[in-house]
């Protein structure tokens, strides 16, 4: 079983910085079934990448994700505010069907 | 837009059986195009996908090796809404339960409000 590992567990930083979070699999993964998502405290996660690199819907073109095999980066280049929160990444698996998401990077104000 | 209402209890008594809904606007529980999946959320487990149906000419379902004996997910055509049903519930089933709209198996690109769900007697 795949196995998502995120990297920093926090991330302290300020507005205007920048910010690289990792996500590590146990195995090489497809790079089409990784997604990253942002959740703040009382509300549901929300779709920020899909596909590794695309942004989904609506989100700002200071979100990027790359990545390839088992190496996948969420890169927020200056953070506003709003940014500050819980940042997972997730992966489908295919036998059997699964899906598998990482514990989360909190990014916090600094 | 896509929007998805979640319904049902918010606490449950162990041994008895969880079951919630999502009601879903803007689009159609039978689509060829997405899969409708329950995932939960507790501080010691994280986030735990649960199961999901789809339609593809026929109903399909798949679910989490870790909860598929005690677990249902059900299409309702008529209500265009899904449901989930898990079974003998303990303590460590209490969590926040989202549905949730995936798309090329890959994704969850709307979610449901979330429902604490709390096992206890």
């Amino acid at each position: 079983e795949i196995v998502l590992t995120q990297s920093p567990g926090t991330l302290s930083l300020s507005p205007g910085e920048g910010a690289t979070l990792s996500c590590r699999a146990s195995q090489s993964v497809t790079s089409s079934f990784l997604a990253w998502y942002q959740q703040k405290p009382g509300q549901a996660p929300r779709l920020l990448i899909y596909g590794a690199s695309s942004r989904a819907t609506g989100i700002p073109d200071r979100f990027s994700g790359s990545g390839s095999g088992t190496d996948f980066t969420l890169t927020i280049s200056r953070l506003e505010p709003e940014d500050f929160a819980v940042y997972y990444c997730q992966q489908f698996g295919n036998s059997p069907p699964m899906y598998i998401f990482g514990q989360g990077t909190k990014l916090e104000i600094k | 837009q896509v929007q998805l209402q979640q319904s049902g209890p918010g606490l449950v008594k162990p041994s008895q059986t969880l079951s919630l809904t999502c009601a879903i606007s803007g689009d159609s529980v039978s689509s060829n195009s997405a899969a409708w999946n329950w995932i939960r959320q507790s501080p010691s487990r994280g986030l735990e996908w649960l199961g999901r149906t789809y339609y593809r000419s026929k109903w399909y379902n798949d679910y989490a090796v870790s909860v598929k004996s005690r677990i249902s997910i059900n299409p309702d055509t008529s209500k265009n809404q899904f449901s989930l049903q898990l079974n003998s519930v303990t303590p460590e089933d209490t969590a926040v339960y989202y549905c949730a709209r995936g798309r090329s198996w890959s994704y969850y690109d709307f979610w449901g409000q979330g429902t604490l769900v709390t096992v206890s007697s």
